[in-house]
């Protein structure tokens, strides 16, 4: 039973494109959430989703992020003309009760 | 919003040495967590404490939880090189996603 899956692990964009991170929870977790973590700091949610559904995205900026975890395939955190405040690394986490499992996370880097 | 935070921020001890961080929360919880962060890398899971618990024990690791002061606290003990890395407290309240600290940084010396 493989963990939690991201890709990729570096990311480099340039001002003005586009990010797409991808999270493969662990098999049979239908909860992903997702967390970004600027240096030196702690997680900060960003949002929680269920199979199609979102259930709360109250961490995510209201424009250009956007995230999806679709009935087949992984989880998309989709960032548009990013900038250079994005750079962080975004974790994934799955669970399918109580305990979250993580990714290694994607390092985020924009130029 | 931030529930937990933990304290100190940073701590460095010796190689055999007990090492205590502590977790404040904001909120009423049905769980808390600790989790553990090597430098660029994921988080691992280490233990979970109920609302309802009052201690708990894994290996050389204890935690308390005291919800009347809304707070718990990472013991670990005989400390090693390899314990040295980030500790986060996280809390939720039932269905509801995990709600992080920033952290202590733990240094142990050889």
């Amino acid at each position: 039973n493989a963990g939690v899956m991201q890709n990729p692990r570096h990311l480099v964009r340039r001002r003005g494109q586009e990010a797409r991170l991808r999270c493969s929870p662990m098999k049979g977790h239908s909860h992903v959430y997702w967390y970004r973590q600027l240096p030196e700091e702690g997680l900060k949610f960003m949002v929680y989703l269920q199979k199609e559904n979102i259930i709360d995205e109250s961490g995510m900026p209201k424009e250009r992020f956007s995230a999806e975890f679709p009935k087949e395939g992984p989880s998309i955190l989709r960032i548009q003309q990013v900038v250079r405040g994005d750079s962080a690394a975004y974790f994934c986490a799955s669970s399918l009760n109580t305990e979250a499992f993580f990714g290694q996370g994607t390092r985020l880097t924009v130029v | 919003s931030q529930q937990g935070e933990e304290d100190p921020q940073a701590l460095s001890i010796q190689e055999g040495e007990n090492a205590t961080m502590n977790c404040s929360y904001k909120t009423s919880i049905n769980n808390l967590q600790w989790y553990r962060q090597n430098s660029g890398r994921g988080l691992v899971h280490l233990i979970l404490i109920r609302s309802n618990e009052r201690e708990k024990h894994s290996g050389r690791l204890r935690v308390t939880l005291d919800t009347s002061k809304k707070s718990s606290s990472l013991l670990i003990t005989a400390s090693r090189a390899a314990d040295t890395a980030s500790y986060f407290c996280a809390t939720d309240s039932g269905n509801t996603p995990l709600v992080f600290g920033k952290g202590t940084r733990l240094s142990v010396i050889a």
